[in-house]
């Protein structure tokens, strides 16, 4: 069975710019969790969704915004980017969300830099 | 807030030694759970093991064995006869329930292991 896929794999943006970043989650998934992961630090969450709703948002600016599809997959955005937004940006799928248990599972990233 | 610490920043063995790695947390939450992941140098983390705090039973798959002790709120990781493929980065994270109805991981900020021959 396919993972979590991602795309582009790598981005090059300039200051200002606006970008979006896609995810396919696992088959039979229905939840969706985005991440952002700076040099040397663990993955910090951004956004969850499940059944196309926003279930949880992190501590991120109002430039971040993302949705979910019918067909569960994902995009992420980013407005006005700035050079601290250059990171590894993570998705992960579960098939469902609301309890602690509940196991991500990660795709391969999508690697942003701004310059 | 939940936390979880990673003390050891890098850690570097020689193949076939036995390595552990820290985890300490810190939640409110009576019922919650944490993981181990594994990130090669190819940026995809990788699901090792989950384990509930209600369970206190050290866990062993393979190579690999977990130990948790809720009395110090540490979930600890250990590699037997490490080999060169374990170098990666580890991280563990603890899972907490969200408000919206979701949950997040919150992560460590990770453990880098060289296993040199």
């Amino acid at each position: 069975d396919a993972g979590v896929t991602q795309s582009p794999t790598h981005l090059i943006k300039t200051r200002g710019q606006q970008v979006t970043l896609r995810c396919s989650p696992i088959s039979g998934h229905k939840s969706v969790s985005w991440y952002q992961q700076v040099l040397g630090q663990g993955p910090q969450f951004i956004f969850q969704y499940y059944e196309k709703e926003e279930r949880g948002r992190g501590n991120f600016p109002d430039r971040f915004s993302a949705r979910q599809f019918p067909n569960y997959s994902s995009e992420l955005n980013v407005n006005a980017l700035l050079l601290g937004d250059s990171a590894l940006y993570l998705c992960a799928s579960s098939m469902y969300t609301g309890g602690p248990s509940y196991e991500q599972y990660f795709g391969p990233g999508t690697r942003l830099t701004v310059t | 807030a939940q936390k979880v610490t990673q003390a050891q920043t890098e850690i570097s063995v020689v193949e076939k030694e036995d390595v552990t790695l820290d985890c300490v947390y810190e939640t409110r939450d009576t019922t919650y759970y944490l993981f181990w992941y594994k990130q090669p140098p190819s940026g995809e983390l990788v699901f090792l093991i989950r384990r509930n705090s209600f369970d206190e039973q050290n866990e062993i798959s393979g190579r690999y064995s977990w130990n948790f002790q809720k009395s110090t709120s540490s979930f600890n990781f250990t590699i037997t006869a490490s080999q060169v493929v374990d170098s990666a980065v580890y991280f563990c994270a603890l899972s907490e329930v969200l408000t919206g109805g979701g949950n997040k991981l919150t992560f460590g900020t990770g453990t880098q292991l060289k296993v040199e021959l």
